[in-house]
């Protein structure tokens, strides 16, 4: 079956940088998506990756390891508003986003 | 770019009635839009798929008769809950992308739908 993994919740300190991990098993592979997704609110859109590598976007950057099937969202000067859920959705082979059940950010001052 | 709006935001209904949520694309074209539901604290569950001017594809368990998809233009679709019900009550979002395949999903804000 296809499966997208990824924590239920990570607390962080304002200012600090967090790592979150994202692991798929998915049947093919056309890219890996990373949305925010404040409460209450519809998801935003933050990264794409389809290639290994990392891309950065001003405080986030988003890595992506296809051999191991593993990506990684990486926030750096946490701020408040950053709390929320960071939702990571895979395409598959017939581009059908997989989606991840999201990871609760906490940031406390 | 890539704005997507939904209407209504919110919608209380009653028991037995019918709701239509709309969904445009406002500065883009969108080839492809996606309807999701989402209960509290819970992933986005996906609904269904539309592709403009043909019938909308619904995941398993969908009923295709209660939640009614169409998507009449490059700009709108629409999600009509017929019938209502209590457990219809939920975070109803959709998405919409400008191509077929490996493009960027973009979202709607949202509409919040309670039956009584």
């Amino acid at each position: 079956g296809q499966n997208i993994d990824q924590p239920t919740e990570m607390t962080a300190t304002e200012g600090a940088i967090v790592q979150i991990n994202c692991t798929y098993q998915t049947s093919g592979f056309n890219g890996l998506f990373w949305y925010q997704q404040h409460a209450g609110e519809a998801p935003t859109f933050l990264s794409y990756n389809v290639l290994d590598g990392l891309e950065e976007k001003g405080r986030f950057s988003s890595f992506l390891s296809r051999s191991k099937g593993y990506s990684y969202l990486l926030l750096k000067e946490l701020q408040m508003k950053d709390s929320a859920s960071y939702l990571c959705a895979v395409a598959d082979s017939n581009y059908q986003l997989i989606w991840g059940a999201g990871t609760k950010l906490i940031i406390k001052p | 770019g890539a704005v997507v709006s939904q209407h209504p935001s919110r919608v209380i209904c009653k028991s037995g009635t019918s709701v239509k949520i709309e969904c445009r694309s406002l500065d883009f074209q969108a080839t492809t839009m996606f309807w999701y539901r989402q209960f509290p604290k819970k992933s986005l569950m996906l609904m269904a798929t539309s592709n403009e001017g043909s019938k909308a594809t619904y995941e398993q368990g969908v009923e295709k008769d209660k939640f009614l998809i169409n998507h009449a233009s490059l700009t709108l679709s629409t999600l009509t809950v017929t019938s209502a019900h209590p457990e219809d009550s939920s975070f109803y979002i959709c998405s919409a992308s400008a191509g077929e395949g490996q493009e960027t999903q973009y979202f709607g804000p949202g509409t919040r739908l309670l039956v009584l």
